[in-house]
């Protein structure tokens, strides 16, 4: 299994509701990753967990909160979102963020709408 | 602060034609470079790497060599097909590792019958 499984696809929220998106492999990684992608724009990072502690914060704002629950889960929980925020939430894991020739795995992404 | 500038798309080929994506980068010290390809719907996949100068990376008929003297890692596949239609990201990480990886605005790719 060399998948990372993104759920849901597709979310559409308000700003006052409270959501969460879930992203899951099997592929035995200690490093997940949360990354944010505009329209026509690359992948930035929000997110890196390793061996399921947080590892790196790229100053995301508290609206969006991470959580690894076990080596193969990762959690965004969101509240509060803004317009702004719309964008493709992408999941990536690796084997480990800190060795040289590291392949990231990619989910396909969760399409969000905040109205 | 490390960088890395792709030539502007979106490009347009014809079935077996030429390809070249530019990639220039600005980095300390000695990262590696890396091209990901993102297929419509999906989320991004490693096409290919390199990890020092001279090295060529080399996957599905793509190629890219990592130039130290010119700091570039330019994509090319001499034939391309109806599926490589797609959008290309160079991206390069200082440290090697897969942390904090520094991707280009990337490239969008149609290639027609």
């Amino acid at each position: 299994d060399t998948e990372v499984t993104q759920t849901p696809k597709h979310l559409v929220m308000g700003m006052t509701n409270k959501k969460s998106l879930k992203c899951e492999q099997h592929m035995g990684h200690r490093a997940m990753y949360w990354y944010k992608q505009k329209a026509k724009k690359p992948p930035e990072l929000m997110f890196v967990y390793s061996y399921e502690k947080l590892s790196i914060n790229e100053s995301v704002p508290s609206r969006f909160s991470p959580e690894c629950p076990n080596s193969s889960l990762l959690n965004l929980h969101l509240h509060a979102l803004q317009p702004e925020d719309s964008a493709l939430y992408l999941c990536a894991s690796s084997q480990d963020h800190k060795s040289a020739n590291e392949k990231l795995f990619f989910g396909s992404g969760t399409q969000l709408s905040v109205l | 602060g490390n960088s890395v500038t792709q030539m502007e798309g979106p490009v347009t080929l014809s079935e077996e034609a030429f390809l070249t994506i530019n990639c220039t980068y600005t980095a300390t010290g000695y990262p590696s470079l890396f091209w990901y390809v993102q297929y419509p719907g999906e989320g991004l996949q490693l096409l290919l790497k390199a990890t020092k100068a001279d090295d060529k990376g080399s996957n599905k008929g793509f190629e890219a060599t990592y130039r130290k003297e010119t700091t570039s890692f330019h994509l090319e596949k001499g034939s391309v097909q109806v599926s490589d239609s797609a959008v290309y990201f160079c991206a390069l990480s200082e440290s090697g590792g897969s942390e904090k990886l520094v991707f280009g605005k990337g490239t969008k790719l149609t290639v027609n019958p």
